[in-house]
This record gives C-alpha cells, sequence and structure tokens, in this order.
C-alpha cells in the first residue's frame, strides 16, 4: 500500500512569513510528485511539480525533493491571506499513471 | 487551458437509486480518474481508465461502476445509493506518464 503523509495543521504563519509545509511517501519508486491548493468547498488546483532532486522554484512557491529522504517539501515565501487553504501532496509511483494523496495540510496565514 | 467538467455541482437523490455522475475533458488525456474525498480521509481512488472501454479499480470501488464508451467522457455510476455514499465527488484527467492531474470542480453529492 502506497502511502502518501503530512501533518493535518492547522498551520499558522503570519502575514508575510514562510510557510514550510512537509511530506513524505513510502514509495521509494516514486518518479513525479506534486503539490496542489485546495479552497474550501473548491476542487485541488496545481501549484507546483517537481521530478528531481532539489529544489524548484516558482514565484513565492519552492518545492524541495530529497529522494533518498522520501520527503517532498512546499515553501512559501511571504504569504498572504489568500494562500489560506489545504495544501495537497501528492506522488506517482514508477510505472503507475495514479495519483497517491496525502491527507492534507491546512494553512492559515493572518493578517 | 485543460478544461474538465462534472454534469452537476451539487446534487441530491433518494436511497436506493441509481445516480450516474459525468466528466467531459477536452484535452485528449488517455487517463480518467474517479475520487471521492470525505473529512478526514483524504482523496481516495474509486475507479480510473487508462482508455476507452478499459477500466480499473480504484482503493474504495464496492458500491460503484464506471463507463468510458468516448476518450472525453468517463461516467461514475452509483448502482444503488446510499447515506454513506454521500460525499463530494471529483474527476480528474491526465496524459499517460509524469504529469499531472487536472480536475473537475467536484460533484456534492448528498442521498437522503
Amino acid at each position: 500500500q502506497k502511502e502518501v503523509e503530512q501533518n493535518s495543521g492547522p498551520l499558522s504563519v503570519p502575514e508575510g512569513a514562510i510557510a514550510s509545509l512537509n511530506c513524505t511517501y513510502s514509495d521509494r519508486g516514486s518518479q513525479s510528485f506534486f503539490w496542489y491548493r485546495q479552497y474550501s468547498g473548491k476542487s485541488p488546483e496545481l501549484i507546483m511539480s517537481i521530478y528531481s532532486n532539489g529544489d524548484k522554484e516558482d514565484g513565492r512557491f519552492t518545492a524541495q525533493l530529497n529522494k533518498a529522504s522520501q520527503y517532498v517539501s512546499l515553501l512559501i515565501r511571504d504569504s498572504q491571506p489568500s494562500d489560506s487553504a489545504t495544501y495537497l501532496c501528492a506522488v506517482r509511483g514508477s510505472g503507475y499513471s495514479t495519483l497517491t494523496f496525502g491527507k492534507g495540510t491546512m494553512l492559515l496565514v493572518s493578517p | 487551458d485543460v478544461k474538465v467538467t462534472q454534469s452537476s455541482r451539487y446534487l441530491v437523490k433518494r436511497t436506493g437509486e441509481k445516480v450516474f455522475l459525468e466528466c467531459v475533458q477536452d484535452m485528449d488525456h488517455e487517463n480518467m480518474f474517479w475520487y471521492r474525498q470525505d473529512p478526514g480521509l483524504g482523496l481516495r481512488l474509486i475507479y480510473f481508465s487508462y482508455d476507452v472501454k478499459m477500466k480499473e479499480k480504484g482503493d474504495i470501488p464496492e458500491g460503484y461502476s464506471v463507463s468510458r464508451e468516448k476518450k472525453e467522457r468517463f461516467s461514475l455510476i452509483l448502482e444503488s445509493a446510499s447515506t454513506n455514499q454521500t460525499s463530494m465527488y471529483l474527476c480528474a484527467s491526465s496524459l499517460t506518464g509524469r504529469t499531472e492531474a487536472f480536475f473537475g470542480q467536484g460533484t456534492r453529492l448528498t442521498v437522503v
């Protein structure tokens, strides 16, 4: 059984701070890693994808991948109240087309 | 932009009814998925399809069936709706390979 683990939160940060969201996964053969943002009552939307070890930056978002530690993280710089949402980590294993999702971490950014 | 469209945003059905949830994507994606999402349980895969007329069970297929007669359309069928099938249902599609999945807007189904 492939598993993806996230702290449920809520993670509370003040506006302007860096929010750090973490995810671990059990399938060592996993190849592709994604972060989705989900606002309350809405469907998940993709914000970052990462495929190789290291950092990938896109605007205020940075995804970090460490395959040896089976660990993925998402950093949000200069957090805004509009970033308040649940963040889902998703992992695609080797040879599979299905994604396994974590249960998500709720982020609350206070003004 | 990829567009995945689910036929209903909200749906209320009675116990025992046969329920059809429809999903259409416009990007010629090979793969389509049905998930349900419940508080504390996250997203769980019900069924997926790699190609027309092809289907595979996900983690929680009991009580559900699917149909994929055309590449762009993937239907989820609740043969006899029960109250424990009250949930948010999410359809998604993707290309084969490493690429991400794109989600529809979701259908919140209530079975009374």
